[in-house]
């Protein structure tokens, strides 16, 4: 069975400093790993797709790597609009129908 | 360019009624998924519509029925809401297979 636990559930920042989200996954063959961004109130917003293991991506401070048994997206030196919930899915091969199985995701809170 | 729109924003039903959440898309996808999203649980598939007239479960059936109308839209439907369909209800169209899913904004449905 596919399935993601992301870790921590919660993390508390302050401003500039850096840290990790992690993400482990079990999937029948990778077809691509997702990251996400939600804010309260809203739908999730697309980040980065990952296709296969030491594949890596950036976008301004975010920076999302990929291994056979897990995701990390990084923060670099974060601001308080970084503050957000970060879900991860997978999508495999056979599983699960091939659907993006998500998981619980993890709460980002930056203060100034 | 308004990708994914969902009907109602926000509902409240009695115990027992029925009611409709609409979603449309203008982005020419073929696939259109419908998620819920309860606090501790992460999204989770109800349905899914890999192309116009085909559509299947997911994780989260029991309770609904979808319709897929044609390309651009993708009902779910609720016969007898009753208060466990309480949750915020996400209409999703990827690209692709492994491609980026866009989400709606969400609809937001109490059943009391």
């Amino acid at each position: 069975e596919d399935q993601v636990t992301q870790s921590p559930e919660a993390l508390r920042l302050q401003e500039g400093e850096s840290s990790s989200l992690n993400c482990s996954y079990t999937v029948s063959g990778l077809r691509g790993l997702f990251w996400y961004r939600q804010d309260p109130g809203k739908g999730p917003e697309f980040l980065f797709t990952l296709y296969s293991a030491g594949e890596e991506k950036e976008k301004e401070r975010l920076k999302a790597t990929l291994t056979k048994k897990e995701s990390f997206l990084h923060i670099t030196a974060p601001k308080p609009e970084d503050s957000a919930t970060y879900l991860c899915a997978v999508q495999g091969y056979g599983g699960s129908q091939g659907n993006l199985i998500f998981g619980k995701g993890t709460k980002l809170s930056v203060k100034p | 360019n308004a990708g994914v729109t969902q009907t109602p924003k926000f509902q409240v039903l009695k115990t027992g009624q029925s009611m409709t959440l609409q979603c449309a898309q203008d982005m020419n996808h073929n696939s259109m998924y419908w998620y819920r999203q309860d606090p501790g649980m992460g999204l989770r598939l109800i349905y899914y519509s890999a192309s116009e007239g085909t559509t299947d479960k997911g994780e989260v059936p029991n309770g609904y029925n979808v319709s897929r109308l044609n390309k651009r839209e993708f009902s779910l439907r609720l016969e007898s809401a009753a208060p466990s369909q309480t949750s915020v209800y996400f209409c999703a169209s990827p690209q692709g297979r492994a491609t980026e899913a866009f989400f709606g904004q969400g609809t937001r449905l109490t059943v009391v």
